[in-house]
């Protein structure tokens, strides 16, 4: 199985700045058909999943703008650029290459 | 706006069948371009992907090697549903359960979740 690792595995920030979560994965990600299969979650308090980024950048449909995702091969980056009271809870990269669909840890983000 | 609308018990007793069902509207159990998917969540294993049932000119399953001898996933055409049947379960079953869409035009992420079904495996 693909391992997802995540840094760092907390952390707190001010309103107004900005965040930056590390995914890495155990093998490249990048497929023959040139895709990079690498999202990012949002899991807040009580509540599902839900996607924020797919394809390493592409941010889903309602997404603010504030948050970006970069990277290759097997380092990638979701960088939030002005954080916000409802951005808080538990991020999560998701490899979708191989099967079993493998999830990082999570990085949970808190509000100072 | 698709929706993913789960439903099933939230207790089942030790070496029972834990049967889930997760209704989809919006888009279709048929769909060329998704797939339907459980993943469960517990402190101890975070966010699991476990199976999947998809329809490609016929229907496919693939399931997490930890759970494949135990679990079945299937399309249910008639009522735009599928469901998650998991046997002879046990204590570290108990998870939360998600049925969610895989979409291929977004990258394979899983773009729709249901709202999850916390199941605890107790006597």
């Amino acid at each position: 199985d693909i391992v997802m690792t995540q840094t760092p595995l907390s952390l707190s920030v001010t309103p107004g700045q900005p965040a930056s979560i590390s995914c890495k994965s155990s093998q490249s990600l990048l497929y023959s058909d040139g895709k990079t299969y690498l999202s990012w979650y949002l899991q807040k308090p009580g509540q599902s999943p839900q996607l924020l980024i797919y394809d390493v950048s592409s941010r889903f449909s309602g997404v603010p703008d504030r948050f970006s995702g970069g990277g290759s091969g097997t380092d990638f980056t979701l960088k939030i650029s002005r954080v916000e009271a409802e951005d808080v809870g538990v991020y999560y990269c998701m490899q979708a290459l191989h099967l079993p669909r493998t999830f990082g840890q999570g990085t949970k983000l808190e509000i100072k | 706006q698709v929706q993913l609308q789960q439903s099933g018990p939230g207790l089942v007793k030790p070496s029972q069948t834990l049967s889930l069902t997760c209704a989809i509207s919006g888009d279709s159990v048929s769909s060329s371009t998704a797939a339907w998917t459980w993943i469960r969540q517990s402190p101890s294993r975070g966010l699991e992907w476990l199976g999947r049932t998809y329809y490609r000119s016929k229907w496919y399953n693939d399931y997490a090697v930890s759970v494949k001898s135990r679990l079945t996933i299937n399309p249910d055409t008639s009522k735009n549903q599928f469901s998650l049947q998991l046997i002879s379960v046990t204590p570290e079953d108990t998870a939360v359960y998600y049925c969610a869409r895989h979409e291929d035009r977004s990258g394979r992420a899983f773009d729709y979740w249901g709202q999850g079904t916390l199941v605890t495996v107790s006597s």
